[in-house]
């Protein structure tokens, strides 16, 4: 799998749009960007993936640049229940191994 | 669907006991996983199972073993658990195996001391 780097913590408020974003220089042309959320005392949730472009869904947007060497995950109007981890995940077919999750970042959501 | 349930959420054991953690997914799916992660820390891979009837190791397997009893159950063991095995233990499960734009689904964790 790709090596993603993401920052470790940030910080904001409601309402306001929250951006995330993952550098992964030596992405594969193959490889697919995946993001996961991580509450408190709870396992990962899929967010989102994405291969080049935009994506939306009901929760967040993902950017990808045309060289695809970073993504940006863009969480609009977050409230406090958007705290969490939120991890970059970077491959596609590993074969016979499975998901590997970095640190994440970790979002602080304040009123 | 209750998705991926585990049991015990919450285990104290002292040095050397053994015990073992129980997943369970009601999806269906072909492909299951342990993971723990570590207090600040992403998450480890520990074994999974491709499908029914096979194991493989993953990145930290020293320590335990794994069982796929059927195609919905994949428990996890410790057999002489040490201080360094404590961690929050997460099982998860998937539709296609080792695919990363397969998603995860994963259960609520247990957390485990070791004294």
């Amino acid at each position: 799998l790709a090596k993603t780097t993401q920052p470790i913590s940030m910080d904001s408020y409601e309402g306001q749009e929250v951006n995330i974003t993952c550098s992964h220089n030596n992405i594969a042309t193959n490889d697919y960007i995946t993001w996961y959320q991580q509450f408190p005392s709870q396992g990962p949730r899929f967010i989102i993936q994405g291969y080049k472009t935009k994506v939306t869904n009901e929760v967040a947007s993902l950017f990808i640049p045309a060289d695809r060497k970073s993504s940006t995950l863009s969480l609009p109007r977050v409230s406090l229940s958007d705290t969490a981890v939120y991890y970059c995940l970077v491959g596609m077919d590993t074969g016979r191994r499975a998901l590997t999750f970095g640190s994440g970042t970790r979002l602080q959501v304040q009123p | 669907n209750a998705g991926v349930t585990q049991t015990p959420k919450f285990q104290v054991l002292k040095t050397g006991q053994s015990m073992t953690l129980q997943c369970a997914q009601d999806m269906n799916h072909n492909s299951m996983y342990w993971y723990r992660q570590d207090p600040g820390m992403g998450l480890r891979l520990i074994y999974y199972s491709a499908s029914e009837g096979t194991t493989d190791k993953g990145e930290v397997p020293n320590g335990y073993n794994v069982s796929r009893l059927n195609k919905r159950e994949f428990s996890l063991r410790l057999e002489s658990a040490a201080p360094s095995q404590t961690s929050v233990y997460f099982c998860a499960s998937s539709e296609v195996e080792g695919v990363v734009t397969d998603t995860q689904y994963f259960g609520p964790g247990t957390r485990l001391t070791v004294l």
